[in-house]
């Protein structure tokens, strides 16, 4: 199985912020790589996919990069609403695994 | 608009079964395979199995593999997740979810609001 390995586990930033969290994939998984933010209570939500696609709706704050085993998820200016955990997760092969989270908190 | 509407989640002791159901409308449900996630209280994201559109081939986790079933009703436009012998483990909330992209490459789009199961003596 692909092992999805975030970081960090959570960081604390202020609003305006600049924030990067990284996502290492065991072994090669291309481009096959997806970004999720989830609120708590709530399902989590698409962001990007293909590594650096926006999903429709989802504001241009939010960009991706990456391929091979590195990935990075950016947003650009962090707003209230942007508090949340956000999950990478690889879908170049079963079984589809998940990283661990990283929860972005006020600080 | 894409929704997704799960249900059919419960407390069930373990060794016990539940269906779960996902109703789903707003876009081709029988031209796109769905999965099932999962997340235990407090953890994080675990996909639990796929179906693709013709419902030809199906994919597990390890973790659920021979206990759960995948199945779709393209007529109805419904997912469906049978669960047998459950474990304490299997409590969750249960999201279904469509894949509007590849399918030799199943990406996970959006969620429903997910439907509860509790396996607890």
């Amino acid at each position: 199985d692909i092992q999805m390995t975030q970081s960090p586990s959570s960081l604390s930033a202020s609003v305006g912020d600049r924030v990067t969290i990284t996502c290492r994939a065991s072994q090669d998984i291309s481009n096959y790589l997806a970004w999720f933010q989830q609120k708590p209570g709530k399902a989590p939500k698409s962001l990007l996919y293909a590594a650096s696609t926006l999903q429709s709706g989802v504001p241009s704050k939010f960009s991706g990069s990456g391929s091979g085993t590195d990935f990075t998820l950016t947003i650009s200016s962090l707003q209230p609403e942007d508090f949340a955990t956000y999950y990478c997760q690889q879908y170049n092969s079963f079984p589809l695994t998940f990283g661990g989270g990283t929860k972005v908190e006020i600080k | 608009q894409v929704h997704l509407v799960e249900s059919g989640g419960g407390v069930v002791q373990p060794g016990g079964s539940l269906r779960l159901s996902c109703a789903a409308s707003g876009f081709i449900f029988s031209s796109h395979g769905m999965h099932w996630v999962r997340q235990a209280p407090g953890k994080g994201l675990e996909w639990v199995t796929y179906i693709r559109s013709h419902a030809r081939e199906k994919f597990y986790a390890d973790s659920v593999k021979g206990r759960f079933t995948i199945s779709r009703d393209n007529s109805q436009n419904t997912l469906y997740l049978q669960m047998n012998s459950l474990r304490v483990e299997d409590s969750a909330l249960y999201f279904c979810a469509p894949n509007f992209g590849s399918g030799d490459y199943p990406r996970i789009d959006s969620c429903g609001q997910g439907t509860l199961v509790t396996v607890s003596s």
